[in-house]
């Protein structure tokens, strides 16, 4: 399995433009995370999906931050519009289904870099 | 509110001496304490989950501890080497589930 996979990996944009991330989780897992990760505040949990719905949005900063789960395949965080204090990495992270024996287990992707300059 | 407490400062040892990083908690009683490692320019990799009614985990060079009366877990990483150089980062389940709260993490320095 190629793991989590986001892109882009790196994303530079002016401030008050719009960003979106984009995560596709392991096939099979049906627990989806999103979270940001800085030196100031450490990985901070944004949200998170169980079969594509979302399940706890209490991390979300914001109005200007929403995540949407189309498909089991396929997530996406949008900052709209952004500012400079959203500069941060963003991962996703996808779980096994609850009872398995790993079911708690998160593997994360590598990240996206995002700069509001 | 809850809180995960991890050494801020840098741990420093030498290759083959055991590595003990520690991790204390308040204002919660977590079903289960997980630990992650996490590399420069990558996304933390899993590496134990102990239980809240487990006592202690092995798996190969790395040991963990979990005291629920003293809120406090504690990571060993034994014969160190200086491939283990990593932030190694705690995580609790927060209200329940599946939504886990991280620690800021500790930096540890394995020095040949």
């Amino acid at each position: 399995d190629a793991g989590v996979i986001q892109s882009p990996r790196h994303e530079v944009t002016e401030m008050g433009q719009e960003v979106t991330l984009r995560c596709k989780p392991i096939s099979g897992h049906d627990y989806l995370f999103w979270y940001r990760q800085t030196m100031m505040r450490g990985l901070e949990l944004l949200i998170y999906f169980n079969n594509n719905v979302p399940i706890d949005d209490s991390g979300m900063p914001e109005d200007r931050f929403s995540a949407k789960m189309p498909n089991a395949s396929f997530s996406t965080l949008k900052i709209q519009p952004s500012e400079p204090r959203d500069s941060a990495v963003y991962f996703c992270a996808s779980s096994e289904p609850t009872g398995t024996s790993t079911s708690y287990e998160q593997y994360f992707g590598p990240g996206t870099r995002l700069t509001v300059t | 509110s809850q809180k995960i407490e991890q050494n801020s400062e840098a741990l420093n040892i030498q290759e083959g001496k055991t590595a003990t990083l520690t991790c204390n908690y308040t204002n919660y009683s977590p079903a289960y304490l997980q630990w992650y490692r996490q590399d420069p320019g990558r996304g933390p990799v899993f590496l134990l989950l102990i239980r809240e009614n487990e006592k202690e985990k092995r798996k190969e060079r790395l040991k963990v501890t979990f005291d629920t009366t003293l809120k406090q877990s504690l990571f060993h990483i034994t014969a160190s080497q200086p491939a283990d150089s990593a932030t190694y980062l705690c995580a609790l389940d927060g209200t329940g589930g599946f939504k886990t709260i991280f620690g800021a993490g500790t930096r540890l320095f394995v020095k040949a």
